[in-house]
């Protein structure tokens, strides 16, 4: 499968702690992107990276990316209850258009 | 911007009878998706379409399972007959750009299938 897959599925921590979630896939890739649903809504796109990249910021977001090792990771720093939400990675494949998203991570944050 | 519009959000049938799912993409997106939404399989590409024409349906599950894009303002998913296992949410996603899989993508509300 070219599916990401998000670790760890389930994460609770307290509002104002960081959070970190991992994906790693298993083909080359063009880009990845970091998504969010919340409970009964359609994915909000949060932050692309793209290959050739390592790092990038967005507001409280810090996306990273290790081609060799095949991973990215999402923190979100200062963390607030509103950012309870699941988060998903998709990888876009070289000359395709589509996403292959990843299983997700369920984020809880007690306020 | 409207942003993508899926409908009906709800849907609850009988198996066995035909379902039709609605998508507008957003104004100007020249690219569809269809996904499926479950707890045991996550986030499943069904089709997609670029300008109006289906790419890549692999993920149809099967052929009870059609799409169509007649137009870049509309598009159906149709299952006949539906069964209890079709149960789920499907998302459609329309993102602007057709070369290369670099673009962002916008979902819909989601419609929420319920196959007695």
């Amino acid at each position: 499968s070219q599916q990401g897959e998000e670790d760890p599925q389930a994460l609770s921590i307290q509002e104002g702690e960081n959070a970190t979630m991992n994906c790693s896939y298993k083909t080359s890739i063009n880009n990845l992107q970091w998504y969010r649903q919340n409970s009964g809504r359609g994915l909000v796109h949060l932050i692309l990276i793209r290959s050739n990249e390592r790092e990038k910021h967005s507001g409280r977001l810090r996306v990273t990316l290790d081609t060799s090792k095949k991973s990215s990771s999402l923190l979100i720093t200062a963390s607030r209850a509103a950012d309870t939400a699941s988060y998903f990675c998709a990888t876009g494949l070289s000359g395709g258009n589509q996403f292959y998203f990843g299983t997700g991570t369920s984020l809880t944050v007690i306020p | 911007d409207a942003g993508v519009i899926q409908s009906p959000r709800h849907e609850v049938t009988e198996m066995g009878q035909e379902v039709t799912l609605r998508c507008k993409p957003i104004s100007g997106h020249n690219s569809l998706f269809w996904y499926r939404q479950t707890m045991m399989r996550g986030l499943e590409l069904l089709i997609y379409f670029n300008n109006n024409v289906p790419i890549d349906d692999s993920g149809m599950p099967e052929d009870r399972f059609s799409a169509k894009m007649p137009n870049a303002s509309f598009s159906t998913l149709k299952i006949q007959p539906s069964e209890p296992r079709d149960s789920a949410v499907y998302f459609c996603a329309s993102s602007k750009y057709t070369q290369g899989a670099t673009d962002t993508q916008y979902f819909g509300p989601g419609t929420r299938l319920t196959v007695l």
